[in-house]
């Protein structure tokens, strides 16, 4: 069975432009997490989904970001504009209600901004 | 605000020997906690999970927990070489939220 899948692996851009990155969570889980990763914060949960529906967006850092999640199976992390301080490896994560407390991670995008 | 704890290492132990990977937590109302391995550049994975106080242990790992001191270990046992990686701790509160709070990682270094 596939895992968790992300595009793009590896994105670089510049300041102030658009970045999306897509996820899709492993068929049949119903919780969908954004993660960052940096050195200095750590793991940070942006949002969270259950059944598609954003159940806690407290960790986004400002109105720049905005993540949607349509269906089932995919979901996006959008960017706009984007700012060299957004540079980090961004992580999606899913979760089966029979099992929610093992959250499978994709293999992250990794993201510089110059 | 609710932090979880972890002394950034590196931890470095020799093979064969036992790692012991120590966690604290902020929030008393925190009901399970995790761990994580993630070796660099990949993502994190389940090692395991407890919440009940005391020992679970799985293969080589096991986990403490003590709520009254709020504190949270993995043991590792006969350590190899390829268990050299970052170990991150989470917590998860009491209710319907499924928001963990990670902590920073240890670094573990197994040497041959």
């Amino acid at each position: 069975d596939a895992g968790v899948i992300q595009s793009p692996r590896h994105e670089v851009t510049e300041m102030g432009q658009e970045v999306t990155l897509r996820c899709k969570p492993i068929s049949g889980h119903d919780y969908l997490f954004w993660y960052r990763q940096t050195m200095m914060r750590g793991l940070e949960l942006l949002i969270y989904f259950n059944n598609n529906v954003p159940i806690d967006d407290s960790g986004m850092p400002e109105d720049r970001f905005s993540a949607k999640m349509p269906n089932a199976s995919f979901s996006t992390l959008k960017i706009q504009p984007s700012e060299p301080r957004d540079s980090a490896v961004y992580f999606c994560a899913s979760s089966g209600t029979g099992s929610v407390e093992t959250q499978y991670f994709g293999p992250g995008t990794r993201l510089l901004v110059l | 605000q609710k932090e979880v704890e972890q002394n950034s290492g590196p931890l470095s132990v020799p093979e064969g020997a036992i790692a012991s990977l120590n966690c604290t937590y902020s929030d008393r109302g925190s009901q399970s906690f995790f761990w994580y391995r993630q070796y660099s550049g990949k993502s994190p994975e389940l090692i395991m999970f407890i919440y009940s106080n005391g020992d679970k242990e799985d293969g080589r790992f096991t986990a403490q927990l003590n709520k009254a001191s709020q504190y949270v270990s993995l043991l590792i046992r006969d350590s190899q070489p390829s268990d050299s990686a970052t170990y991150l701790c989470a917590s998860l509160g009491a209710g319907n939220n499924r928001k963990l709070i990670w902590g920073l990682g240890t670094s573990l270094a197994v040497n041959p």
